[in-house]
């Protein structure tokens, strides 16, 4: 079975300092997807990043940036120059195959980021 | 605007109820599913289905029943037989042009949050 980890809880940081949320993942399929999602107070989740198995560039949005290991099978999300509105909680997501050629996706926990002025 | 539109935001029920939770698409997305989020425990798959009149068995089905007897739409019914209902449901949905998720990242509604009083 699939399984995916945050291991941190929940983080609490000042504004304008760097945040980095760990993923690791386990999976025996060859070919396969990571996410992020935030997920702010009003519920909803928003898309961030998807990788694939096969792309270990890390990427880089304005204050966003990914790294993905695949031979650690991490896939680290970090938040450089954190605001307030960062505040949320954030979701790694791995995709899974099933036998009937559809995937669904499997999350972690979640990490809530408390990002106080 | 498209999207998702989960209604009640809301609900509220009593033990022994069977309640069902709405969950429309204006996206033309063929896959739609379903995910349970209580606290500290991520999110759950609960039922998915990739078209009309077809739907498969999450991770945590037990309780829960679903339909899709229209692409827009695929609500869900919690009954009684679920032993722990109070928590906040998802729902999300893929574009037509990727069966699976691996192709592109799933869109989800606000969410409805449900408690057993």
């Amino acid at each position: 079975a699939q399984k995916v980890t945050q291991a941190q809880t929940e983080i609490s940081v000042v504004e304008k300092e760097d945040v980095t949320l760990d993923c690791v993942y386990e999976t025996r399929d060859t070919t396969y997807y990571l996410f992020w999602y935030k997920q702010p107070p009003s519920g909803e989740l928003v898309f961030l990043i998807r990788r694939n198995s096969f792309d270990e560039q890390n990427e880089i949005s304005g204050r966003y940036s990914w790294n993905f290991q695949k031979s650690t099978s991490s896939f680290n999300f970090t938040i450089t120059a954190s605001q307030v509105v960062d505040s949320a909680v954030y979701f790694c997501a791995l995709s899974e195959a099933h036998g009937s050629g559809y995937s669904t996706l499997t999350f972690g926990k979640g990490t809530m980021l408390l990002v106080s002025p | 605007d498209g999207g998702i539109t989960q209604s009640p935001k809301y609900l509220f029920r009593k033990e022994g109820q069977n309640v069902t939770l709405s969950c429309e698409q204006n996206l033309n997305h063929d896959a739609m599913y379903w995910y349970r989020q209580d606290p500290g425990q991520g999110l759950r798959l609960i039922y998915y289905s990739q078209i009309v009149n077809d739907f498969q068995k999450g991770d945590i089905a037990e309780g829960y029943s679903v339909s899709r007897e229209k692409k827009e739409s695929f609500p869900l019914t919690v009954t009684s037989a679920q032993k722990n209902p109070t928590a906040f449901y998802l729902c999300a949905s893929t574009p037509p042009e990727a069966s699976a998720l691996v192709n592109t990242e799933a869109f989800f509604g606000q969410g409805t949050r449900l408690t057993v009083v």
